[in-house]
């Protein structure tokens, strides 16, 4: 597809299980982010690929929340022991190199943790 | 730590009147602002940018305007229509920063 595709688009979960979100960015993306997006509030940073430079992971929330991306191509992102406090849209967006503010965001998979 | 500030959460306007949603920042080290757009249940949509060499950019109904000065921005939309109802995210970025940095954003209510 044209965009950045998201899966699941909705995933509903119990406390304590661990949950993989997966996002396919835009082909020829080099920069991938994850943000999450709680119940009223704004844009929550989680995570910053680059290239092949080392991810700025400075916003991710803990330690059960860990993300990988293979080349310049999928990412998943993975919290394990989900806490009902994960609850949230978890937001994917790519960019290119040469326009690197201006991201593409997917549709957003939301978590429901009960 | 919220370096990109969106201290108003909701603005309502009537149809055909000027919107102006505001966003301030922090960090000196910016030097490229944009503003999304996001309806419910979508991801937020690139809308316009500036850089920090210029203090306007026009498109369309849509323009934003820059005081490097007050490290303020504002984001105009006229004449304003209820399509525009949505979410507006102001961000930035420092060619030395890497990420992007969003504030919380503004529900804009355009109302007939």
């Amino acid at each position: 597809g044209a965009g950045v595709s998201q899966s699941p688009s909705n995933k509903v979960t119990e406390k304590g299980k661990d949950v993989e979100l997966r996002c396919d960015p835009i082909s020829g993306h080099t920069a991938l982010y994850w943000y999450r997006q709680r119940l009223g509030q704004g844009l929550e940073f989680l995570i910053y690929f680059q290239g092949n430079s080392a991810p700025d992971k400075s916003g991710l929330p803990s330690d059960r929340f860990s993300a990988e991306r293979t080349g310049e191509s999928v990412s998943t992102l993975t919290i394990q022991r989900t806490q009902q406090e994960d609850s949230a849209v978890y937001l994917c967006a790519s960019s290119l190199a040469m326009t690197p503010g201006e991201l593409f965001f997917g549709e957003g998979s939301r978590l429901t943790v009960l | 730590d919220q370096q990109v500030k969106q201290n108003s959460p909701s603005l309502s306007v009537q149809e055909g009147r000027i919107s102006i949603l505001n966003c301030d920042y922090t960090n000196s080290m910016f030097d490229y602002f944009l503003w999304y757009k996001k309806y419910p249940a979508e991801g937020p949509t690139f809308l316009i940018s500036i850089s920090s060499i210029k203090d306007k950019n026009e498109d369309g109904r849509f323009t934003v305007f820059l005081n490097k000065s007050a490290k303020h921005l504002s984001l105009h939309i006229v004449p304003s229509q209820p399509g525009d109802s949505a979410v507006y995210f102001c961000a930035a970025k420092g060619s030395t920063l890497g990420r992007l940095y969003f504030g919380r954003g503004t529900q804009l209510t355009v109302w007939p």
